[in-house]
């Protein structure tokens, strides 16, 4: 059974790049959540969708981000300018729809931005 | 508002030592508990849960008590291995799918 499969797992990039991270949720679950983890604010929600629709988006930080899912097997989390302090791993999870069941996160996309 | 607080890390141990990982939690309502263990270089893997109060969730020789009481969920192992060395977080679960992440506890077991 493949789990939630993020690419790029490592990404440098220079500042005011524009840095797009992906994901493949597990097949058949319906929600996907997308988390930012540093050392300081430790793992943060920025956005999470409901059969492709975003829900809560109330955690990205501000404009320059922003994140789609077109179809139920794709996501993705846009940064437009990048800047240093976005550097940050990125984990994408997904969770079945019945309430009660957990969630299941993907490996991480580590992001420098220098 | 709704949070979560770990005891910060990291915590070092000899192999076969007692954990205890505290945690606590404020919320409203009735909030399911999780633990997550995250390894080097992975994504966080659920280690245990507990859904209502005085429920215990348990793995891999790791457990931990849901206490309303004391709004905590410390984790615990008898007996740790080098193995568990990773980094661990607590979580609620605030209705369907809001979660809310401590900033989690290295743990270091040193054979």
């Amino acid at each position: 059974d493949a789990g939630v499969i993020q690419s790029p797992r490592h990404e440098v990039t220079e500042m005011g790049q524009e840095v797009t991270l992906r994901c493949k949720p597990i097949s058949g679950h319906d929600y996907l959540f997308w988390y930012r983890q540093t050392m300081m604010r430790g793992l943060e929600l920025l956005i999470y969708f409901n059969n492709n629709v975003p829900i809560d988006d109330s955690g990205m930080p501000e404009d320059r981000f922003s994140a789609k899912m077109p179809n139920a097997s794709f996501s993705t989390l846009k940064i437009q300018p990048s800047e240093p302090r976005d550097s940050a791993v990125y984990f994408c999870a997904s969770s079945p729809s019945l309430s009660g069941n957990t969630i299941y996160f993907g490996e991480g996309s580590w992001l420098t931005v220098v | 508002g709704d949070s979560v607080t770990q005891m910060e890390g990291p915590v070092t141990l000899s192999e076969e030592a007692f954990l205890t990982i505290n945690c606590t939690y404020t919320a409203t309502g009735y909030p399911s508990l999780f633990w997550y263990v995250q390894y080097p270089g992975e994504g966080l893997q659920l280690l245990l849960k507990a859904t209502k109060a005085d429920d215990k969730g348990s793995n891999k020789g790791f457990e931990a008590t849901y206490r309303k009481e004391t709004t905590s969920f410390h984790l615990e192992k008898g007996s740790v291995q080098v193995s568990d060395s990773a980094v661990y977080f607590c979580a609620l679960r605030l209705g369907t799918y809001k979660y809310i992440f401590g900033t989690g506890t290295r743990l270091k077991v040193l054979a």
